[in-house]
């Protein structure tokens, strides 16, 4: 079955720029999908198709996706991004989620 | 204001079975695909099961195929989700989502999602 492999934490200094990766095989073939989760609240998505915001979201975040390797770019980096977030494909009909990256803004 | 309500779960024994429901509204939610997410405490997100607009395409993962089953109601604008010979490992808050797409399997993501219901299996 298909893998998503993500950082377990990743950390930025306040106004600093985050870059949390996703890494799959020929990751680059596929749409990723990127969602943030705080504590206690349900995923919110950020990014979808690789680099698309949905309305509300800043433009400080942004997605790329090339090869084996899909990158969640946040930049301007705030407090109020410390979240986890969590890479999303499909794959052989199936959906299949990334194990997640707790980011913390230092 | 678009909206997803988790209903229906609990504590239950295993082997047991357990019917969750999410109501949408402020959607028109014949438009969508929906699907069932779930997340067990402290852990990840995992995916359990999805459903096209009409019913006409349904898949689940490898770990409820064959005692999970996905349904909707356009009419009542319902997604359900029956739990059969519920196990410990199926112990998760239970999220519906709303996909961005019309029919399954077009590789698009999870635009709303409701705040989830959680389910305990244990004796």
């Amino acid at each position: 079955s298909y893998e998503l492999t993500q950082p377990l934490s990743v950390s930025v200094a306040l106004g600093q720029t985050a870059r949390i990766t996703c890494g799959g095989n020929n990751i680059g073939s596929k749409n990723v999908h990127w969602y943030q989760q705080k504590p206690g609240q349900a995923p919110v998505l950020v990014i979808y198709r690789d680099s698309n915001r949905p309305s509300g979201i800043p433009e400080r975040f942004s997605g790329s996706n090339s090869g084996n390797t899909a990158t969640l770019t946040i930049s301007r980096a705030q407090a109020g991004d410390e979240a986890d977030y969590y890479c999303q494909v499909w794959d052989s009909s199936s959906v299949v989620f990334g194990g997640g990256t707790k980011l913390t803004v230092l | 204001e678009v909206q997803l309500v988790e209903s229906g779960g609990g504590l239950v024994q295993p082997g047991r079975s357990l019917r969750l429901s999410c109501a949408a509204s402020g959607f028109t939610f014949d438009d969508y695909a929906m699907h069932w997410v779930r997340q067990a405490p402290g852990k990840g997100l995992e995916w359990v099961s999805g459903i096209s607009w009409n019913s006409g395409s349904i898949g689940y993962a490898d770990s409820v195929k064959g005692r999970f089953t996905i349904s909707r109601d356009n009419a009542k604008n319902s997604l359900y989700l029956q739990m059969n010979s519920l196990r410990a490992e199926d112990t998760a808050l239970y999220y519906c989502a709303k996909d961005k797409r019309t029919q399954l399997y077009e590789n698009d993501a999870f635009d709303i999602w409701g705040q989830g219901t959680m389910v305990t299996v244990s004796s």
